[in-house]
């Protein structure tokens, strides 16, 4: 089964910041790949899809990119409704699908 | 507007029985595949399985393999998860989702119901 790591687990950073999330596929997934950011409580919210492609209606403050093997999500400048848990998921293989274990996004 | 109820969740002793079920509404629900997503308390999402729109296709994870199975009425817009032999690990939340692109069985998920709660105890 393909693992999903992504890093860092925790993140603290400020309003107006430049955030980076990555995650690493243990072998090559192409652009299968989609994030989402979920708040305590509530359902998950895709962000981006197909690595790249921003989901209708999410701020272009969000963006991602790679493909292969690592994946990079880029929030250009955090924004008090940002701080929340994000987690990427492939779906390369149509038999099985994988979610990378989460970051949270606090508050410094 | 898309929307996503899920039910059925509850209670349930180690080795029971338990079926949820997502009502689906504001879409063309026999065109896209449905997923079972689910969140053990303070943890991560983990993919159950999903289900092909017209074709039926179905896909589990290993952790449910031979325990579970995912089953669609498109008649009622309603999308099913059968979870038989439960245990405590299988207490979540537990989430339908949508994915996203029309005649596609695998995807980004955009959108999801509010879960329902498994809680698996004696």
């Amino acid at each position: 089964d393909i693992q999903m790591t992504q890093s860092p687990s925790t993140l603290s950073a400020s309003v107006g910041d430049r955030v980076t999330i990555t995650c690493r596929a243990s072998q090559s997934i192409s652009n299968w790949l989609a994030w989402y950011q979920q708040r305590p409580g509530k359902a998950p919210k895709l962000l981006i899809y197909e690595a790249s492609s921003l989901e209708s209606g999410v701020p272009s403050r969000f963006s991602g990119s790679g493909s292969g093997t690592e994946f990079t999500l880029t929030i250009s400048s955090l924004q008090p409704d940002d701080f929340a848990t994000y987690y990427c998921q492939q779906y390369n293989s149509y038999l099985t699908w994988t979610f990378g274990q989460g970051t949270k996004v606090e508050i410094k | 507007e898309v929307q996503l109820l899920e039910s059925g969740g509850g209670l349930v002793q180690p080795g029971g029985s338990l079926r949820l079920s997502c009502a689906a509404s504001g879409f063309t629900f026999n065109s896209y595949a449905m997923s079972w997503v689910r969140q053990a308390p303070g943890k991560g999402l983990d993919w159950v399985s999903t289900i092909s729109g017209i074709v039926d296709t179905r896909y589990y994870a290993d952790s449910v393999k031979g325990r579970v199975t995912i089953s669609r009425d498109n008649s009622k817009n309603t999308l099913y998860l059968q979870m038989n032999r439960l245990t405590a690990e299988d207490t979540a939340v537990y989430y339908c989702a949508k994915v996203i692109r029309v005649a596609e069985t695998r995807g980004g998920l955009d959108y999801w119901g509010q879960g329902t709660l498994v809680t698996v105890s004696s």
